[in-house]
Order: structure tokens, then sequence, then C-alpha cells
């Protein structure tokens, strides 16, 4: 059974940094893109970034590029997120998702909270 | 970026009612479309991909049609469990970007 599971969330004061991560397990992590998703309290979805299989290709929304990084650990079937200089509109649930392509995310983890607020 | 619009935003429907839901795209995606739903404090899960490909758990009172910038969702015979929050999503291009939602109340 696939199995994502998300940790990291907090509250944190803007311009700091979080590094969430995201465990998988119950399929072959390293076949599979990756992607981060959020949503903001009571908003819709957000796709943030992706990751190739192998970590050789990433992509990130306009609004984090620069601030986001997204990495994979395929030898411990992981996936991360680190976030630097928050802003409050990065305040949401941020969820990881296996990506079956292209861009359709079949599984995904109950996510983790981030709050960015002073 | 590619823009995804859907319609309405909120949605009153009673049990063994019929609704349809529009998603309509900034440009051209083909068939390149999913569908997800979401209910309140859960995970979106994917229900429908390619327009009109069900995932192995959606049962088939759910259906999806359209191509280049225009789809539907439609649900027939609405059940209790179908009360929620649907969101469509092109994948033709990264990033894969989300309609604002529509929420199915019961009426």
């Amino acid at each position: 059974e696939v199995h994502l599971v998300e940790s990291g969330g907090g509250l944190v004061q803007p311009g700091e940094s979080l590094r969430l991560s995201c465990a998988a397990s119950g399929f072959t992590f390293s076949s599979y893109w990756m992607s981060w998703v959020r949503q903001a309290p009571g908003k819709g979805l957000e796709w943030v970034a992706n990751t190739k299989q192998d970590g050789s290709e990433k992509y990130y929304m306009d609004s984090v590029k620069g601030r986001f990084t997204i990495s994979r650990d395929n030898t411990k079937n992981s996936l991360s997120l680190e976030m630097n200089s928050l802003r409050a509109e990065d305040t949401g649930v941020y969820y990881c998702a296996r990506d079956v392509g292209p861009n359709t995310l079949d599984f995904w983890g109950q996510g983790t909270l981030v709050t960015v607020s002073s | 970026d590619i823009q995804m619009t859907q319609s309405p935003s909120s949605l009153s429907a009673s049990v063994g009612d019929s609704v349809t839901i529009t998603c309509r795209a900034s440009q051209s995606i083909s068939t390149y479309l999913n569908w997800y739903q979401q209910k309140p404090g859960k995970a979106p899960q994917l229900l429908m991909y390619l327009t009109s490909s069900l995932q192995s758990w959606v049962p088939s009172r759910f259906s999806g049609s359209g191509s280049g910038t225009d789809f539907t969702l439609t649900i027939s015979s609405l059940q209790p469990e179908d009360f929620a929050t649907y969101f469509c999503q092109q994948g033709y291009t990264t990033p894969g970007t989300f309609g604002q939602g529509t929420e199915l109340e019961i009426k």
C-alpha cells in the first residue's frame, strides 16, 4: 500500500526557514516523479514544485523560485522541501504527492501545516 | 502559466440529483485534464485523469468529457459521500495548475 507521510511543519516568523520531509513507502520511490502541493487555509490547491526520478530535473512555481529547493534521497525513500525567506503567503498545508505523469498526482500524504506569522 | 477556471464555485444539490462542473483552460491542453475530490480535513484524491479515465475506486456515476479548453465533470445520481470539493488540474505543462475548486453541498 502506498504511504506518504509529511513532517516538519510548524510556526515560523517571516524571513525564517523550514525544511519539510516526506517519507514514502509501499512503492518503488525511485521510479516516480514526486511533487509538493500546498493549500492556504480555506483556499484551493497550488502546485509548488516537482522533481524527476533521479533528481536531475526540478521545477518550481514562480513565487517560490530562488527560495524553495526540492530534493530527494532515493536510498531513504525520502522527499524534502527546503523553504527559505518564508513569507506570510507561504502559509498553508503542504502535501507531498506521487506523480504518475504528466502532473497527475495519484497518491497524497496527509499534509503538514506551515504557518508564517510574526 | 495556464489558468484554469472552474464554474460554479459552489453548488447545492440533493441526493439523487445529477450535477455538472465545468473547467476551462486559458489555452488548449488537449485531454490532459485531471479531477480531484477533497473532503474537509483530508488530502485530495485523484478522481479522474486524462479527462475521462476513472481511478479504480471511483464509481461509474462519475464521468468526464472535453478536449482543448473546455471540460466537464458530471456526477449522476448523487450519493451522500459525493458531497465534497472538486478541483480540476491541467497536466499539459508544468506548473500543473489547478482550478479554484467547486464546493458541492447538500441542499
